[in-house]
């Protein structure tokens, strides 16, 4: 099993669609998670952090739950600008500051 | 402020060649990443420095890959000999802070 899984993806969404991506890691004993966002062709970027309460950041909302070892995020009101790949980052007890990102999902908003 | 530099941005070369690539951090970050990035998976990190020492490069294939942090700044990467499955884009990325880490925008290698 991989450490850090992601649903396969694309995802091709009409604009305003309310999208939600899923995640999963092997290692449940990791502590820290994220979501970034990839551009084509481009740098990853921080999209969000991922807290054990959940947290909202305008139409992003992130979730984790510990029990089944997965995070979540959804996309509300989706923007054509949203289209991108999708990271999963999960950092492992063991690993130290150390990164795990997952294959990625690819959102397409379509007008 | 000035983001992450790496060059070149592209690179194509022919294997069993050689290669080096270039990162410069953002200023004032001590430690510095090394990611590979094969097309359709995430970025794979290869090695991780703080300052001019390696704090783990236990992913990065050392029978030909080969990194240095001289000063504590700049970072080379060098791949010799190149084999095919090498061909794709090199992240470099950089941090203050253990959870923030900012991405250069890569060098595009395709090996043939």
């Amino acid at each position: 099993r991989k450490e850090v899984e992601q649903d396969p993806g694309p995802f091709n969404v009409p604009e305003g669609a309310t999208v939600a991506f899923n995640c999963t890691y092997s290692n449940s004993a990791s502590q820290s998670f994220f979501w970034y966002r990839q551009d084509c062709r481009k740098e990853p970027k921080l999209l969000m952090s991922v807290y054990s309460s959940g947290n909202e950041d305008g139409r992003f909302t992130a979730q984790l739950n510990r029990a089944s070892q997965y995070i979540s995020l959804l996309i509300r009101d989706s923007k054509l600008s949203d289209s991108a790949t999708y990271l999963c980052v999960v950092i492992p007890v063991n690993y130290g500051q150390n990164f795990v990102f997952g294959p990625g999902t690819r959102l397409s908003v379509l007008p | 402020e000035a983001g992450v530099a790496q060059s070149p941005r592209y690179k194509i070369i022919e294997k069993r060649q050689s290669v080096a690539f270039w990162c410069n951090p953002i200023s004032g970050h001590a430690t510095l990443y090394w990611y590979q990035q094969i097309l359709g998976q995430g970025p794979k990190l290869l090695i991780q420095f703080q300052n001019n020492g390696v704090v783990d490069d236990s992913q990065l294939p050392k029978d030909r890959f080969s990194a240095e942090r001289l000063k504590g700044v700049d970072s080379t990467l060098k791949i010799q000999p190149a084999k095919l499955e090498d061909s794709a884009v090199y992240l470099c990325a950089s941090s203050i802070r253990p959870y923030e880490q900012y991405f250069g925008p890569g060098t595009r290698l395709t090996v043939t």
